[in-house]
């Protein structure tokens, strides 16, 4: 069965230090991955997806991931944070076909240090 | 790019009561409708899978008397909670799939802003 993994809950980094979020995942075969933000009590914003191709993916607002398959990892990066990151992060994996299912990770809330 | 518009964004109701939730895509056809649940610092929870003109597949664990969804039309899929209690108190979030393919061979789904749910 497909299953997510971001093993930490709460992380905390100072503003414009660098800043890495762990996903781990689990699928039984090429996975299509994706990172998720949400601010609070918003819907969730696309960051970036990994589909195939080149293993480190570009997204919006400065984040990059890395496809690593032999480590079942998908981690978000960003060089310099800002304050308006302070947010809730989800990793999410799925697959293509009709009724394809994505699943998500239970999140990482980021919280940024002045 | 595409955009998903969930109704209401905050709902308050008395127990016993029903709630409709709308979710439409606005400038796309979406094929497939999933709702969410999202109960506080959770993740997000499949609650069930829903294609235009067909029954929507409901994860396990959901009730689907309580939580009834309509996909009549390629543009709008309704969630309904029925004779609410306190416990479906939750977020709860659409997402949609458009037709077709992407040139990457996949679809991304779109989601709308959600919809915050207390009963009382």
């Amino acid at each position: 069965a497909q299953s997510v993994t971001q093993p930490d809950i709460h992380i905390t980094v100072s503003e414009g230090a660098s800043l890495e979020l762990r996903c781990n995942y689990s699928y039984g075969a090429t996975p299509y991955l994706f990172w998720y933000v949400q601010s609070p009590g918003q819907g969730l914003q696309l960051l970036l997806k990994y589909f195939s191709g080149d293993t480190l993916v570009q997204g919006i607002k400065g984040f990059e991931a890395e496809f690593k398959r032999s480590q079942s990892s998908f981690n978000l990066r960003k060089p310099s944070v800002h304050w308006s990151d302070a947010a809730e992060y989800f990793c999410a994996v799925g697959a293509f076909n009709r009724d394809d299912k994505i699943i998500f990770g239970k999140g990482t809330r980021l919280h940024i240090l002045p | 790019g595409a955009v998903v518009s969930q109704h209401p964004s905050r709902v308050i109701c008395k127990s016993g009561t029903s709630v409709k939730i709308e979710c439409r895509s606005l400038d796309f056809q979406a094929t497939t409708m999933f709702w969410y649940r999202q109960f506080p610092k959770k993740s997000l929870m499949l609650m069930a899978t829903s294609n235009e003109g067909s029954k929507a597949t409901y994860e396990q664990g959901v009730e689907k008397d309580k939580f009834l969804i309509n996909h009549a039309s390629l543009t709008l899929s309704t969630l309904t909670v029925t004779s609410a209690h306190p416990e479906d108190s939750s977020f709860y979030i659409c997402s949609a799939r458009g037709y077709g393919r992407s040139p990457s061979g996949a679809n991304v789904l779109t989601f709308g802003a959600g919809s915050r749910l207390t009963v009382l």
